[in-house]
């Protein structure tokens, strides 16, 4: 079994701070780093596929960097704002690349105003 | 989303029972996957599929069964329902090369599967 590890495990922060949670994961047989989004009540939502060292992806205020070689990702939100609250979720994904996500128990953020 | 759905949305069953859930796409994925979903363990892979009649464990799949007969259809069996098996059932596909693969895996909307 695929140890991924997320912290912290919850998060408060105030409305327009910059935040930051970790993920760890398996540093070899490396195929893939994805980061989801996780709404109450929906679906997970993708973020990012990080798949090289070094890779750094942005989407608005929201980044993550990668890296393989000591097995870790950084996901940044930037200025958070009361939608951003929700639980973030990174999934290791070994080999070929289709044996599916080994998921992280999430952090989970709360934007408070 | 508009290419995977599940069914039934929400089920409650009593212990011992069979009981199937359904993951149907539109997308010709060949990779689908059964998550089950609990409080303090996230989601946990049940079983997944690679193509028609091709399927594999995961890390908690004692107690489930699977089917794949048809590329869009993937089948969740429960042979006989227990209390522990009460969860949130997420199918999700992917395929080498695609959106989903390159961006991110893409879930149905879960199925709440409660065992009394």
């Amino acid at each position: 079994i695929l140890n991924v590890e997320q912290s912290p495990q919850s998060l408060h922060v105030q409305e327009g701070d910059s935040t930051n949670f970790t993920c760890s994961f398996p540093s070899s047989n490396f195929y893939a780093l994805h980061w989801y989004r996780w709404e109450t009540a929906k679906s997970p939502e993708a973020l990012f596929v990080m798949t090289l060292n070094g890779d750094e992806k942005k989407k608005g205020r929201i980044s993550a960097t990668l890296n393989t070689k000591e097995g870790y990702s950084y996901l940044y939100i930037k200025g958070s704002q009361p939608e951003d609250s929700a639980t973030y979720l990174c999934a290791f994904i070994a080999g070929g690349g289709a044996d599916g996500l080994t998921f992280g128990k999430g952090t989970h953020l709360i934007i408070q105003p | 989303d508009a290419g995977i759905t599940q069914s039934p949305r929400h089920k409650v069953t009593e212990t011992g029972t069979p009981v199937t859930l359904r993951c149907h796409q539109t997308e010709n994925h060949r990779y689908m996957y059964w998550y089950r979903q609990d409080p303090g363990h996230g989601l946990r892979l049940i079983h997944y599929s690679y193509g028609v009649k091709d399927t594999d464990k995961g890390e908690v799949s004692d107690g489930y069964s699977v089917s794949r007969s048809k590329t869009e259809d993937f089948l969740l069996t429960l042979e006989s329902a227990t209390s522990s098996q009460t969860s949130v059932y997420f199918c999700a596909i992917s395929e080498v090369g695609s959106t989903s693969w390159n961006y991110g895996y893409t879930f149905g909307s879960g199925t709440r599967l409660t065992v009394v």
